[in-house]
């Protein structure tokens, strides 16, 4: 069955800096790979998606991720971090080899120091 | 555009109770999803409804939770018996219809049930 790994509980991070949230994956075909973004009290947000194509995907907010094949890896990234970027972050994989089913991550949260 | 309506936002209920969760999709969004999401823990889906009819149910407890779409639109899902492992967030989510699964999901705030 398709799973993800988030492998860090808490992403601490200064305002200005560099924000990397980390995903592995594992399916048995080719993956459909989602980051999801969920802020207190509300429904998860979708950020951005890669589905085929160019490695590095584009996304919302300025959120990008880069696909690697051979490292079975989907981190999130983001140039320069906000305060109001921090929440917590799902990382999905749907296997086209398998059913389905979108599997979740158990989220990252992300805290923005200013 | 009107997001993912689901009512109650709270619930909280006694053990062996029965409680109801309901969900109005976004408009036009044929692809219907009830997750668990426990505390600490990503959501799971627990069933898939593409217009009223079942695609998926694989983990959805089926001696105490039930749901439907009746008319395609509207769903409800159901527990009962509650059990004290039953407290969770409850999310529905749509998207627009398709098998490829490419479709990005659209969620709702949840309902957080609480069995004491």
């Amino acid at each position: 069955a398709q799973s993800v790994a988030q492998p860090e509980d808490q992403v601490n991070v200064a305002e200005g800096n560099p924000l990397t949230v980390k995903c592995t994956y594992s399916v048995s075909g080719n993956p459909y790979l989602f980051w999801y973004v969920q802020y207190p009290n509300r429904g998860l947000q979708f950020l951005l998606k890669y589905i085929t194509g160019d490695n590095l995907v584009k996304g919302s907010y300025g959120f990008e991720a880069e696909f690697n094949k051979s490292q079975t890896s989907f981190h999130l990234k983001k140039p320069s971090a906000l305060v109001s970027d921090s929440a917590l972050y799902f990382c999905a994989v749907r296997d086209t080899g398998g059913n389905n089913r979108l599997a979740f991550g158990k989220g990252n949260q992300v805290v923005v120091i200013p | 555009e009107a997001g993912v309506a689901q009512s109650p936002r709270y619930k909280i209920i006694e053990k062996r109770q029965s409680v109801a969760f309901w969900c109005n999709p976004i408009s036009g969004h044929a692809t219907l999803y009830w997750y668990q999401q426990i505390l600490g823990q990503g959501p799971k889906l627990l069933i898939q409804f593409q217009n009223n009819g079942v695609v998926d149910d694989s983990q959805l407890p089926k001696d105490r939770f039930s749901a439907e779409r009746l008319k395609g639109v509207d769903s409800t899902l159901k527990i009962q018996p509650a059990k004290l492992e039953d407290s969770a967030v409850y999310l529905c989510a749509s998207s627009l219809p398709g098998t490829s699964g490419i479709n990005e999901q659209f969620f709702g705030p949840g309902t957080r049930l609480t069995v004491l």
